[in-house]
Parts: C-alpha cells; sequence; structure tokens
C-alpha cells in the first residue's frame, strides 16, 4: 500500500517562498508513476500545480510555471514543491499525489493534505 | 478550450439515480477520472478510464463518455455518498492536467 505524507510549515510570508515536502513509503518514487502535487484554497475546488516524472522530467500549470519548480530526492524517497513570491492567493491545502498514466490518466494515491496560510 | 466545467450542485433522494457531468474539449482525446471528496479529507479516486473502478469502490458507482462529455452515475445513492465530486483529465496539450469545479452532491 502506498502512502504519502506531505510535510512543511504551516505559515509562510507575503513575497516568500513555500516549501513542502512528499514523502512516499511502501513504494519506490522512481518507479514508472508520475508524482504531483494539488492544492484546493479554503472553500474552493482542486487546482493542479505540478508533476515529476519517474525519469524526472517536469510538467507545471501554465498560471503558476513562473513560479514552481518540483523536484525529486531518490535516497530519501521524497518529491518537492517550491512555490516562490506567495501572496495570500497561495493559501491553499496542498496535497501530494501519484499519477498513473498509461492507457488513462488519475491520481490513485494522495497524501492526506497539509494547510499553508499565507500571512504577515 | 482548456476548462473542464461541471454543475456546481446536484442533489439526489435517498435510493435514487444520480448523473454528474463534465464538459470539455479535451474529453473528446481523454478519458476522465473522478473523486470523492469529504469534508476535512483527502479527495478519493472513484472511477477511472472507461469505467473502472478501484478496489474498494462499490459497483453503484460507474461512468461513461459521449462525445466531449463524461459522466459519473451513481445508482441507488446512499447517504454516505454525500460529498463534493471532481472530474480530471490531461489537457489537449498534454503537458498539463485539469480539474472540473466541482459538484456538490446533496442526498435529501
Amino acid at each position: 500500500q502506498v502512502q504519502l505524507q506531505e510535510s512543511g510549515p504551516g505559515l509562510v510570508k507575503p513575497s516568500g517562498t513555500l516549501s513542502l515536502t512528499c514523502a512516499v513509503s511502501g513504494g519506490s518514487i522512481s518507479s514508472s508513476n508520475w508524482w504531483s502535487w494539488i492544492r484546493q484554497p479554503p472553500g474552493k475546488g482542486l487546482e493542479w500545480i505540478g508533476e515529476i516524472y519517474h525519469f524526472g522530467g517536469t510538467d507545471y500549470n501554465p498560471s503558476l510555471k513562473s513560479r514552481v519548480t518540483i523536484s525529486k530526492d531518490f535516497s530519501k524517497n521524497q518529491f518537492s514543491l517550491q512555490l516562490s513570491s506567495v501572496t495570500a492567493a497561495d493559501t491553499a491545502v496542498y496535497y501530494c499525489a501519484r499519477a498513473r498514466y498509461g492507457d488513462f490518466y488519475y491520481f490513485d494515491y494522495w497524501g492526506q493534505g497539509t494547510l499553508v496560510t499565507v500571512s504577515s | 478550450s482548456s476548462e473542464l466545467t461541471q454543475d456546481p450542485a446536484v442533489s439526489v433522494a435517498l435510493g435514487q439515480t444520480v448523473r454528474i457531468t463534465c464538459q470539455g474539449d479535451s474529453l473528446r482525446r481523454y478519458y476522465a477520472s473522478w473523486y470523492q471528496q469529504k469534508p476535512g479529507q483527502a479527495p478519493v479516486l472513484v472511477i477511472y478510464g472507461q469505467n473502472n473502478r478501484p478496489s474498494g469502490i462499490p459497483d453503484r458507482f460507474s461512468g461513461s463518455r459521449s462525445g466531449n462529455t463524461t459522466s459519473l452515475t451513481i445508482t441507488g445513492t446512499q447517504a454516505e455518498d454525500e460529498a463534493d465530486y471532481y472530474c480530471n483529465s490531461r489537457a489537449n496539450s498534454a503537458n498539463h492536467v485539469l480539474f472540473g469545479g466541482g459538484t456538490k452532491l446533496t442526498v435529501l
């Protein structure tokens, strides 16, 4: 059973950088899966942030691309999100998830989510 | 267009059948997946591909597609099915991913 667990600061100052890590257990991030970040502002819907492929390439949401970096740490079996120049609009629950991309594309495992608040 | 459109809210009587729809150009090319989200919880995959259910998802959940519209159908809706439902697919450009705005399902 694959498990994902987000961690990182729950409070980030405006104009700062949001940094989160997703620890993966029960499976390897070097396997043929894609690893994603998704967020949900309070009371709103899901927004895809970006993903990193098993071989290390990345795709990002065009609306966030200039501020987002997703990376992997094979030695720790985890992947990370950095979002720069944050504002209050970036306040959200941030989820990490595993994506399967073969005949179909879907997120089969999700972390529990972590709330990040942008405030001074 | 690189959007997925869902009705914001749908209601259904207990035990009846409800269809939740998702529209978008990308759905002509890509199958959608569907997620159930209850308050304070992470989303849970309920349908993916043509009509596939992950292990543990009741068979009252089913999926279908016609043209640019994909549907999630719940047959014999139960009280515990009350939740928000989101559709998802790759965008036509294939280098990013879309979510619908979500549908709040109320079971009466």
